[in-house]
């Protein structure tokens, strides 16, 4: 079954610094990877897709994720934060038909 | 705005009662899935609906229930209430019956039991 685990649940970065939300992930079998995001009172929306086709995803505001065979990793990054990245970001794996969602990292920025 | 929309937004209600939350996808999504999301659990996929038709499950108590009508539309009926049900329940839609689709969600309804 593919799970999926964030290192981190809390990181804060100043405003204009790189953002790198930590996730990695087990699976026997080639994996299914997402990054979601949700903001405060609002639903998930789909930052970015792993589809085995290129190891580098590029995703919506910036963000892109790199897939690391060798270290089972899946790292969420953006080059220069905004106010508007504050938000709680999923990692999350697809598996026997169904999303697996990681506990979640919290992404404070500071202004 | 995800284009699913869920109501109520918000519901209030005691233990051992019963309750029916409603979920209209995307226009043209023929799947709708149904989350948990809370403090101790975090978020869990409960149950996958596509055209009608059950297509996938997970963590769902047998309590709880769900079913996706011919228009679409689907409903999540959660019965003798607890207070551990206390949470956010969230609907997805996707084109197709994949769940490894992209998923649009809906902005959720928070449950409270008292």
């Amino acid at each position: 079954a593919q799970s999926v685990t964030q290192l981190d649940s809390h990181v804060s970065v100043s405003e204009g610094t790189p953002v790198l939300l930590r996730c990695n992930y087990s699976s026997s079998y080639s994996p299914s990877l997402f990054w979601y995001v949700q903001h405060p009172n609002k639903g998930l929306q789909l930052l970015l897709k792993y589809t085995s086709a290129a190891t580098l995803v590029k995703g919506i505001n910036g963000f892109e994720a790199e897939f690391k065979k060798s270290e089972t990793s899946f790292h969420l990054t953006k080059p220069s934060a905004h106010m508007s990245d504050a938000a709680e970001y999923f990692c999350v794996g697809f598996g026997n038909e169904k999303l697996t969602f990681g506990t979640g990292t919290r992404l404070t920025i500071i202004p | 705005d995800s284009g699913v929309t869920q109501t109520p937004k918000h519901l209030i209600t005691a233990t051992g009662q019963r309750v029916t939350l409603r979920c209209s996808p995307r226009s043209g999504d023929l799947s709708v899935y149904w989350y948990q999301q809370s403090l101790d659990q975090g978020l869990q996929f409960l149950i996958q609906y596509y055209n009608g038709e059950e297509r996938a499950k997970g963590n769902i108590l047998e309590r709880f229930s769900a079913q996706q009508f011919p228009d679409l539309h689907s409903e999540l009926n959660l019965s003798s209430l607890e207070l551990g049900d206390s949470a956010l329940y969230f609907c997805a839609s996707s084109v197709g019956g994949s769940g490894g689709a992209k998923q649009f969600f809906g902005p959720g309804t928070r449950l409270t039991v008292l």
